[in-house]
């Protein structure tokens, strides 16, 4: 079953514009939200991440906002820029019992900023 | 320093093989993780090491993939009697502690015939 959903699919900003990708997940034992950032042939690498004691962190250009009463978590980048092109995913790990903090990612968003 | 690395980046494989892929973490972490990723989705979670033992796998999606990570570094994961289905790119990761940043390399993508 899909336990983290994303949305949109893929997303077109220009220059300077704010991308914001969203996310819902149903399960209350994850405890650990991080955002992760995909080019072409390489592998996901870390963005940012919240922990749900908190409704927002941001880090430079970017902002999680979690909101845990509905659930859901969003990522924005602020003045996108052309090189911010790529695929994102939201991801969602749960307490770590044996589980090791596996995580559960979403769908992913293609992002394509226009110079 | 280096980065998580993975071997070979690309496997052709014909349907019935059997296939390798391995996974050097960066050194000193304790936790091993291997995800499948089908083209256009997200990764999912196939197994977990936390040191040389398995303690997660339940991802795996048959009796066909076993993984292994014997001295507690370098991981294997073989596929047995590879599938068209088993397509898809490999993806290893590594954290230092349990439940710390996952450090992903850069995949290995197997395309069976």
């Amino acid at each position: 079953q899909q336990q983290v959903k994303q949305s949109p699919q893929s997303l077109i900003v220009q220059k300077g514009g704010i991308s914001i990708i969203n996310c819902a997940y149903e399960n209350t034992a994850f405890d650990y939200f991080p955002w992760y950032q995909q080019f072409p042939g390489k592998g996901p690498a870390l963005l940012i991440a919240i922990r749900p004691d908190v409704s927002e962190k941001k880090e430079g250009r970017f902002t999680i906002s979690f909101n845990k009463s509905a659930k859901q978590f969003s990522l924005h980048i602020m003045d996108s820029q052309p090189g911010d092109s790529a695929t994102y995913f939201c991801a969602a790990s749960p307490r770590p019992y044996n589980q090791g903090g596996k995580l559960i990612f979403g769908q992913g968003t293609e992002l394509s900023v226009k110079p | 320093g280096a980065g998580v690395s993975q071997s070979p980046r690309y496997k052709v494989a014909k349907r019935g093989q059997d296939v390798a892929l391995r996974c050097d973490p960066i050194s000193g972490h304790v936790s091993l993780f291997w995800y499948q990723q089908a083209l256009g989705q997200g990764p999912e979670f196939l197994t977990y090491f936390q040191n040389e033992a398995q303690l997660d796998k339940s991802g795996l999606p048959s009796d066909r993939f076993f993984a292994e990570r014997p001295e507690g570094s370098v991981s294997t994961l073989k596929i047995q009697r590879t599938q068209q289905e088993d397509s898809a790119v490999y993806l290893c990761a590594s954290s230092l502690v349990t439940q710390g940043e996952q450090f992903f390399g850069p995949g290995t993508r197997l395309t069976v015939l």
